[in-house]
């Protein structure tokens, strides 16, 4: 039983325009989240996390947004590069315990 | 020279045969993972252990074992491989609580 969900597989945006990628999770034990990029033939890299005191936390063209009540987060990308295409993981822990659930994916496709 | 490196990166095996798969790491994390990552399940978490004398079941560990050689060393074995156990392995490291997980390449593994 999946407790984080990544709904969509695949997602294709133009260059220049807002990609935005969903996650739920189940457990409300939940309290720190991070998505993670991964290109072909390379292992995941971290891009941005957000623990549960926050709403919104903001890097750059990154910004995860978390809805504790929906169980929900999302990452926007703006402005959406080609050099943005990769799958892209969302990741859930309880804080102090270290041990994370990822989600199932979504490949981003940026369009030149 | 990447922090954390896996071997080999490309298996192909025979179902019965028994498979090592190895994890260093130069970041003098105590803390590592192993993962797999399946089509539509993203990745799982196998064994992880917070330092040497620490090892740990993940949500599905049957069938495979550990061995913590060293800090900066972490093995994955299959005693005996199985046809579903095909999926592609990551090893992870971290420093403590709530810090965020470096991965390595990645070994993709095919079991015939």
């Amino acid at each position: 039983d999946q407790q984080v969900k990544q709904n969509s597989p695949s997602l294709s945006v133009q260059e220049g325009r807002i990609s935005i990628l969903n996650c739920d999770y189940t457990n409300s034990m939940f309290d720190y989240f991070l998505w993670y990029k991964k290109y072909p033939a390379e292992g995941p890299t971290f891009l941005i996390s957000i623990s549960s005191i926050k709403d919104k936390n903001e890097d750059g063209r990154f910004t995860v947004f978390l809805n504790k009540s929906a169980k929900h987060l999302s990452l926007h990308i703006v402005p959406s590069q080609p050099g943005d295409s990769a799958v892209y993981f969302c990741a859930a822990s309880k804080y102090n315990f270290n041990k994370f659930y990822f989600g199932s994916g979504t490949k981003l496709n940026v369009k030149p | 020279d990447a922090d954390v490196t896996q071997t080999p990166r490309n298996r192909i095996t025979k179902t019965g045969k028994r498979i090592m798969l190895e994890c260093s790491q130069t970041k003098g994390h105590d803390r590592m993972y192993w993962y797999r990552q399946d089509p539509g399940l993203g990745l799982r978490l196998i064994y992880y252990s917070f330092d040497v004398k620490d090892i740990n079941k993940g949500e599905i560990s049957d069938g495979y074992s550990v061995s913590r050689q060293a800090q900066a060393k972490f093995s994955l074995s299959l005693e005996s491989a199985i046809p579903n156990q095909t999926a592609l392995y990551f090893c992870a490291t971290s420093q403590g609580v709530g810090e965020t997980q470096y991965f390595g390449p990645g070994t993709r593994l095919l079991v015939l």
